[in-house]
């Protein structure tokens, strides 16, 4: 069982837009930066969003990240089949003492 | 570039020790906190432990807290993962990864990650 709660799986056609949420506490979220991965297939994590919103060089802009409380949202508009992956949401959670994923959520671009 | 590479996984029989290194290169690696993140075979981000300096706090997930000791040694730009009584459980793939904080003692999230190496707990 996850610290963050993610859905386990998004799908959406291509072109379209897709949000995948993550649900924390106080703790966490609530008061940590949020990050957001991609996994593709066989390959290590890749960083998308970092300071809830904020996206490293490379990454195009419809990528997109938010929070608001103990929740943050990535948004991904104009998908592509390239799209499909893995994505995890992270943060440092303060009274554990410890960097927490969500389970990891599959996109699926129909 | 900036660059980590992780190696030192292998098979190992339940019970018994394995040290996994990460070398770091393209960047002043004394000057950021660094991670171990693991994934077992079809799950997700798991992460392990992390720290910033030598002699400062290292920070541990449950599972691993009194088995596992994280270290660096900035003069190699490496950094360690010593695992000892190892378990079926700790099957994986190890990463090792840079945090992305300006500010010592605090982690923000990883903004580099190497390609991984696999252990396997296995009799």
């Amino acid at each position: 069982q996850s610290v963050l709660t993610q859905p386990p799986s998004v799908s959406a056609a291509p072109g379209q837009k897709v949000t995948i949420s993550c649900s924390g506490n106080s703790s966490n979220i609530g008061s940590n930066y949020v990050s957001w991965y991609q996994q593709l297939p066989g390959t290590a994590p890749k960083l998308l969003i970092y300071e809830n919103n904020k996206r490293p060089s490379g990454i195009p802009d419809r990528v997109s990240g938010s929070k608001s409380g103990t929740s943050a949202t990535l948004g991904i508009t104009g998908l592509q089949t390239g799209d499909e992956a893995d994505y995890y949401c992270g943060t440092w959670d303060r009274s554990l003492n410890a960097e927490v994923f969500g389970g990891g959520t599959k996109l699926t671009v129909l | 570039q900036v660059q980590l590479v992780e190696s030192g996984g292998g098979v190992v029989q339940p019970g018994r020790s394995l040290r996994l290194s990460c070398e770091a290169s393209g960047f002043t690696f004394n000057n950021f906190g660094m991670h171990w993140v693991r994934q077992a075979p079809g799950k997700g981000l798991e992460w392990v432990a992390a720290m910033w300096y030598e002699g400062g706090k290292n920070h541990y997930t449950d599972s691993v807290r009194g088995r596992f000791t994280i270290s660096r040694d900035s003069s190699k730009n490496m950094l360690y993962l010593k695992m000892n009584s190892l378990r079926a459980e700790d099957t994986a793939v190890y990463y090792c990864a840079r945090d992305l904080s300006p500010h010592p003692y605090y982690f923000y999230g990883m903004d580099v990650w190497g390609q991984g190496t696999s252990v396997t707990v296995s009799s």
